[in-house]
C-alpha cells in the first residue's frame, strides 16, 4: 500500500515551453501533497505544499506564477513549470501525506531537462 | 531553519561491516525524525523513523539513535551489503508542522 506515482519519469523540453508533472496516490487518498526539487548531489528542497481544493502554499523564494500547482482531487496533484529555462532543470519529487498526518510517501521523481 | 546541501559527504565501508551514518538536525522543536534511502535517479525510500519520546529504535538490520541533548541522529546498518549503496538522508518535522526538513545527505559506498 501507500504507492505514489509520477508522470512522466523524465522529460526534455525547449526553453520557454511549459511542462506538466503529475503526482498520483494510487491506493490511498491524500488531502495534502508536497513538491520538492533536488539538484545534483544536493538535498531535497521543499517547494510547496499542495492542498486538495485550495491554493498551494509556497516556500520562500519559490515563484508561484512559475510553478503552478493544482490539486483538484484527493489522488492527483500537478506541477506545471511555466516558461521553463535551463536553470529549472532538476529532479522534481512529490510526496503524499498519509492518514497519520506526519508520514509522507514519495514518488519516484521526474527528471526535467530544459535545453 | 532549513538545511541546504552543497556537498555530499561520503562514507566508505567494507562489505559485511557495520555502517554508522550521522545527522545533526536543526530544530529543537522537531519531534519526529525519519531516515530515507535514495538510490540514483529514484525517489526517497523510507527506512525507519523515531519520535522524540524515544532514544533508540530498531528495525531489520537498522537501528536509529536519537540524542535530543545535542540534536543528533544516527543510522546504524548492520552487515552492510552492496544493495545498501545509496544516499541516506535524515529528515525532521520541525515540531508543529507536517513539513519535512531534509539534511544534507551521506553517500554510502560499499567496498568489496
Amino acid at each position: 500500500g501507500a504507492v505514489v506515482s509520477q508522470h512522466p519519469s523524465r522529460v526534455i523540453c525547449k526553453s520557454g515551453t511549459s511542462v506538466k508533472i503529475e503526482c498520483r496516490s494510487l491506493d490511498f487518498q491524500a488531502t495534502t501533497m508536497f513538491w520538492y526539487r533536488q539538484f545534483p548531489k544536493q538535498s531535497l528542497m521543499l517547494m510547496a505544499t499542495s492542498n486538495e481544493g485550495s491554493k498551494a502554499t509556497y516556500e520562500q523564494g519559490v515563484e508561484k506564477d512559475k510553478f503552478l500547482i493544482n490539486h483538484a482531487s484527493l489522488t492527483l496533484s500537478t506541477l506545471t513549470v511555466t516558461s521553463a529555462h535551463p536553470e529549472d532543470s532538476s529532479f522534481y519529487i512529490c510526496s503524499a501525506e498519509g492518514a497519520r498526518g506526519d508520514e509522507q510517501f514519495f514518488g519516484p521523481g521526474t527528471r526535467l531537462t530544459v535545453l | 531553519g532549513e538545511s541546504v546541501g552543497l556537498h555530499l559527504p561520503t562514507l566508505s565501508v567494507q562489505e559485511g561491516d557495520n555502517s554508522i551514518i550521522n545527522c545533526a538536525y536543526s530544530n529543537s522543536a522537531s519531534d519526529y525524525f525519519i531516515w530515507y534511502k535514495q538510490e540514483s535517479g529514484k525517489g526517497p525510500q523510507f527506512i525507519i523513523d523515531i519520535r522524540s519520546n524515544m532514544d533508540k529504535r530498531q528495525g531489520q538490520r537498522v537501528t536509529v539513535l536519537l540524542n535530543k541533548t545535542v540534536k543528533h541522529l544516527s543510522l546504524q546498518i548492520a552487515a552492510t551489503q552492496p544493495g545498501d549503496s545509496a544516499v541516506y538522508f535524515c529528515a525532521e518535522n520541525g515540531g508543529a508542522t507536517n513539513k519535512l526538513i531534509f539534511g544534507t545527505g551521506t553517500l554510502l559506498a560499499i567496498q568489496p
